[in-house]
């Protein structure tokens, strides 16, 4: 089974800030990585698919890179919004499976 | 646009079953995969399986096998997740998450999430 691991697991930052996290995987997945954001309460929302692709409706302040086993989250200007809990997806084989999440705090 | 619309929050014994629906509005289940993932109090998103109804096809992750069943009703765009033996770890909310045509596991439609307690 293939294992994803995010780091961090906590993120603390402030309105307008550049952050980045990041999802490893256990062995390589080409780019078959998404990326969802969720909120407290709320079912998860999909943001990125392969690696770098942004869903339909989703800011460009996000983006997404990466191939293999490395893999990048990229919020470029941090808005009220995005504070929330962020998951990678790797969809290369069964089982599909999650990172632990990052769970972004307003600092 | 497609919905998903998830029966209401449960609460069950442990050793008892639980049944879940989900029911698709503005689409269809037939060339798209209905997956279930759960999420426990304060934990992480966990997959447990998938039915891609027009193959009827199921995948399930190991450790739910045996005690866990998905099942599709094409004719009512419904999708069915049932789980035996429960307990007390098994307290998560439930999801239903329907696949792309073109990606069975990419999750671009979620349902609002069923609580499932277990709990003597």
């Amino acid at each position: 089974d293939v294992q994803l691991t995010q780091s961090p697991s906590f993120l603390s930052a402030s309105v307008g800030d550049r952050v980045t996290i990041t999802c490893r995987a256990s062995q390589g997945i080409d780019n078959y990585l998404a990326w969802y954001q969720q909120k407290p309460g709320k079912a998860p929302s999909l943001l990125i698919s392969s690696a770098s692709t942004l869903q339909s409706g989703v800011p460009s302040r996000f983006s997404g890179s990466g191939s293999g086993t490395d893999f990048i989250l990229t919020i470029s200007s941090l808005q009220p919004e995005d504070f929330a809990t962020y998951y990678c997806q790797q969809l290369h084989s069964y089982p599909c499976s999650f990172g632990q999440g990052t769970k972004l705090e307003i600092k | 646009q497609v919905q998903l619309v998830q029966s209401g929050a449960e609460v069950k014994k442990p050793g008892s079953s639980v049944k879940v629906s989900c029911k698709v509005s503005g689409g269809t289940l037939n060339n798209h995969a209905i997956n279930w993932v759960r999420q426990a109090p304060g934990q992480g998103l966990e997959w447990m399986g998938g039915i891609i109804p027009i193959f009827g096809k199921r995948n399930y992750a190991q450790r739910f096998q045996g005690r866990f069943t998905i099942t599709a009703d094409e004719s009512t765009s419904t999708a069915y997740m049932e789980m035996h033996s429960l307990t007390s770890e098994d307290t998560a909310v439930y999801y239903c998450a329907r696949g792309t045509a073109s990606d069975w596991l990419l999750f671009l439609n979620w349902g609002q999430g069923t609580l499932v307690t277990v709990s003597s």
